[in-house]
């Protein structure tokens, strides 16, 4: 079976640029999470979507966004770029929000902002 | 608000010894659940052992075991046996009992580990 598959996996944006970020959960699955992971740190949650509709937000500006589709896959998207938007980007799927579920990680984007 | 602390920036073994990572953390809950992640060079997130706050039984998985001290707020993971494949970046990872938007795991910093020859 597939695992969590996220596209592109590396990609280099100008300042200012706007970002899309893809991923398609394991099948089945139905939340999706996004997490920013910044070189020598540990990933921060960014969002969370289950049956399409935002459940959670993390500490992040408004220029972050994401949805969730009808088949469960989710887009982030970020505008106006800053060179601190600079990390990797990991995608996460778990069958439901309930607390306890494991939450399986895609391979991550990573994003170069220059 | 719940933070997790690793303390060790960066660990090494010999090839076949035993290391113990640290973990400790802060909540006022009393259940959650708690996590150990390996992060290969490959970048991608591969859940190591999984800890339910009202278990007291400390969990294993074949090589991979936790000491969990739930007074103390600690979580350390011990690696038996250690093999080359085991060199990565390990993050303690902390959630809370509740689902939804409170369903998203709090990292640590992380503690790289080199096993070697």
């Amino acid at each position: 079976d597939a695992g969590v598959t996220q596209s592109p996996t590396h990609l280099i944006k100008t300042r200012g640029q706007h970002v899309t970020l893809r991923c398609s959960p394991i099948s089945g699955h139905k939340s999706v999470s996004w997490y920013q992971q910044v070189l020598g740190q540990g990933p921060q949650f960014i969002f969370q979507y289950y049956e399409k509709e935002e459940r959670g937000r993390g500490n992040f500006p408004d220029r972050f966004s994401a949805r969730q589709f009808p088949n469960y896959s989710s887009e982030l998207n970020v505008n106006a770029l800053l060179l601190g938007d600079s990390a990797l980007y990991l995608c996460a799927s778990s069958l439901t929000i309930q607390s306890g579920n494991t939450i399986y990680f895609g391979e991550g984007s990573w994003l170069t902002v220059v | 608000a719940q933070t997790v602390t690793q303390s060790q920036p960066e660990m090494s073994v010999q090839e076949a010894e035993t290391v113990t990572l640290s973990c400790t953390y802060d909540t006022s809950e009393s259940n959650y659940y708690l996590f150990w992640y390996k992060q290969p060079p490959s970048r991608q997130m591969i859940l190591v052992i999984r800890q339910e706050a009202y278990k007291q039984q400390n969990a294993t998985e074949n090589r991979f075991s936790v000491n969990f001290q739930k007074a103390a707020k600690s979580f350390s993971l011990k690696i038996s046996d250690s093999q080359l494949g085991d060199t990565a970046m390990y993050f303690c990872a902390f959630m809370g009992p509740y689902g939804g938007s409170q369903g998203n795991l709090i990292f640590g910093k992380g503690t790289k580990l080199s096993v070697k020859p």
